[in-house]
């Protein structure tokens, strides 16, 4: 399977609990998008790298969220002290140079309690 | 403020019947709107996409038509089939080069096809 990939696919953990996704974008694709999803709504945007450049980061990626793509290659969104809030799920997409096509991986569901 | 709005929030179409799903936006630096489709637990799959340039593209039973001065797109799914059954969503991105190029979703539809 050559698509975006995530893990874990799901993720329960307790309230002050830190968590880390792991995202491996289409290989060659050299921007990569982190998402955020809650039930019933569109995804919003988190942030973005261009390789392993940090762009652009929402005003929604508070400080106990950090994202990282040291290589350029996989990136990781980990969330400090996890409040119920943060229940959703998170999507990562990838994208080639100027295309403007984003193909999203199948999404970690992260529940808090 | 959501700067993509989406409506109908659900829809029912019988097998065979055209699907309509539309969307506005406010932001003219939007230069880019894409569909997509989501099946429960998956992540959104690109179904089809549109520049302003052109005011329709279809793409087998999907056809997505664009109004630049009115500010809204629509997608028309034809012959509707039970297993196009998932929610929908617009989005549209913005041209500006040196910036990211994040998308901006709509609230999403949920398509009902029924037999």
């Amino acid at each position: 399977d050559t698509g975006v990939s995530q893990n874990p696919r799901h993720k329960i953990t307790k309230r002050g609990q830190n968590v880390t996704f792991r995202c491996d974008p289409i290989s060659e694709h050299n921007r990569l998008y982190w998402y955020r999803q809650t039930l019933g709504q569109g995804p919003e945007f988190l942030t973005y790298f261009q390789n392993e450049a940090q762009l652009e980061k929402s005003r929604l990626l508070s400080d106990r969220f950090s994202a990282e793509r040291p290589k350029g290659s996989f990136s990781t969104l980990e969330i400090q002290r996890t409040e119920q809030g943060d229940s959703a799920m998170y999507l990562c997409a990838s994208s080639l140079g100027a295309g403007r096509e984003q193909y999203f991986g199948p999404g970690t569901r992260l529940t808090v309690t | 403020q959501q700067q993509v709005k989406q409506s109908p929030q659900s829809l029912i179409v019988q097998k065979g019947g055209i699907s309509i799903i539309n969307c506005a936006y406010e932001n003219t630096a939007f230069d880019y709107f894409p569909w997509y489709q989501q099946f429960p637990g998956k992540g959104p799959a690109l179904l089809i996409a549109i520049r302003p340039d052109v005011s329709e593209k279809k793409e087998g039973r999907f056809t997505i038509s664009f109004n630049k001065s009115a500010k809204q797109f629509s997608l028309h799914i034809m012959d509707s089939q039970p297993g196009d059954s998932a929610t929908y969503f617009c989005a549209a991105m913005e041209g500006k080069t040196g910036t990211a190029s994040k998308l901006t979703f709509g609230t999403g539809t949920r398509l009902q096809v029924t037999l």
